[in-house]
């Protein structure tokens, strides 16, 4: 049972570049979810998913698109990267009873 | 909008002494809260889950307090060790899902 797994760990992206964070979990849970950590902002949610096929938008949605064509994966695209995109990603999934488990992150930087 | 409050953003005492963490949060209607764990460059680790329906959860040293009406919950944790030392983050869940963070408290355990 690996959890939530996350790709890559790290990314260095020029302005203007495009790319996809992978997400996916063994758990079999339906929630899932995506948040940025800033130092000073804590952290924030981009999207959440209640479900294949279902995906919605959270606190800080612009500039990433999301999809969840099955359970296990919900990857994150970021359409034409910004300086300000620069963060650290972190994916999450949530039992039935609200337990939410995070993945390792993945640290983005671009220049 | 849940405003989600962590006192003291930083905290120092020597190996053997008991820790207080506190989380405030402004709207009491809340599905659960959670204790987190970050060490430096790493993902969120899962301390406690406290339903809305508890006063408090525990585990080994940890302790875990829920006073929903007043918007506060404080984690414990007893006969602190050196490896102790992280940042102690505090999440508040809607019924949606959907986590508000507290900026987070960072703990230095002294040998």
């Amino acid at each position: 049972n690996a959890g939530v797994t996350q790709t890559p760990k790290f990314q260095v992206l020029k302005t203007g570049q495009s790319m996809t964070l992978q997400c996916a979990q063994d758990m079999n849970h339906e929630y899932m979810s995506w948040y940025r950590q800033d130092p000073g902002m804590g952290l924030r949610l981009i999207h959440y998913s209640v479900g294949a096929g279902i995906t919605d938008q959270g606190e800080v949605p612009n500039g990433y698109n999301v999809s969840r064509s099955t359970t296990e994966d919900f990857p994150l695209r970021l359409l034409s990267a910004a300086p300000s995109q620069t963060s650290v990603y972190f994916c999450a999934s949530s039992s039935r009873r609200g337990e939410q488990y995070f993945g390792p992150g993945t640290r983005l930087t671009v220049t | 909008k849940q405003e989600v409050t962590q006192i003291p953003a930083a905290l120092s005492v020597p190996e053997g002494e008991n820790l207080v963490l506190n989380c405030s949060f402004t709207d009491s209607a809340i599905y659960n809260l959670q204790w987190f764990r970050q060490d430096p460059g790493k993902g969120l680790t899962s301390l406690l889950l406290i339903q809305s329906s508890q006063r408090e959860q525990t585990s080994g040293r940890l302790n875990a307090s829920l006073d929903k009406s007043s918007g506060r919950s404080t984690l414990y944790i007893a006969a602190s060790q050196p490896g102790d030392s992280a940042t102690y983050l505090c999440a508040v869940n809607r019924d949606d899902y959907k986590l508000s963070f507290g900026a987070g408290t960072t703990v230095t355990v002294r040998a």
